[in-house]
């Protein structure tokens, strides 16, 4: 049972131009979870989706950040303009239902993008 | 969620016990604590969580005090690999409205030397 998937593992843009960050969930889950984390601090929760629906995007920038996890296909973390800041981990976590006390998130290992 | 409390980071040695802890003063009822922990820029790997019970599996032991005030992580037989920045967590059991994400705080960096 293949992990949650995350490409591409490394992503270099130059200022001004857009990010995608691809993640495919586990086999079954169907609620994702964005996670950022900048060079030498901790992960920061960004966004959490169900299959065509965002329930809690309070972690989202307010521009240029947008996610999305279609019916069919992987999800979506699109950085539009990108500027040197927004260089960091992003990390996608799954989990197969909403798990408010037990069960746990899976993560993948990470895309890091680097702005020129 | 409730906040916790971690020492920014520890030693162990090799081979011996490893016990994390964590301080949880303002846990409600229907809180978990939950560990998990990041090895170097790898993704987060859960490691075990409790709601009152002490809990063991094949990573670790969570001790949770009568109180639930705080917790210890105990990781039996430390190994080089062991070595990562560790998280405890708590968060709410299902409810209307709880959207399950965790919310992580600095965590201990454990470093295991041999």
């Amino acid at each position: 049972n293949a992990g949650v998937m995350q490409n591409p593992r490394h992503l270099v843009r130059r200022r001004g131009q857009e990010a995608r960050l691809r993640c495919s969930p586990m086999k079954g889950h169907s609620h994702v979870y964005w996670y950022r984390q900048l060079p030498e601090e901790g992960l920061k929760f960004m966004v959490y989706l169900q299959k065509e629906n965002i329930i809690d995007e309070s972690g989202m920038p307010k521009e240029r950040f947008s996610a999305e996890f279609p019916k069919e296909g992987p999800s979506i973390l699109r950085i539009q303009q990108v500027v040197r800041g927004d260089s960091a981990a992003y990390f996608c976590a799954s989990s197969p239902v909403r798990t408010g006390g037990s069960g746990e998130l899976f993560f993948g290992e990470g895309s890091r993008l680097t702005v020129l | 969620d409730a906040k916790t409390t971690q020492p920014p980071s520890m030693d162990c040695a090799e081979g011996r016990a490893a016990n994390l802890p964590c301080n949880h003063s303002t846990i409600s009822g229907n809180e978990y604590v939950y560990w998990y922990r990041q090895i170097h820029s790898q993704g987060p790997q859960y490691i075990i969580h409790g709601l009152k019970n002490n809990e063991t599996n094949e990573m670790a032991s969570l001790i949770i005090t009568e109180d639930r005030k705080s917790s210890t992580l105990i990781l039996p037989h430390a190994t080089l690999r062991d070595t990562a920045v560790y998280y405890c967590i708590v968060r709410v059991g299902p409810s209307a409205g709880n959207t399950g994400k965790l919310i992580f705080g600095q965590g201990t960096t454990l470093q295991v030397k041999p």
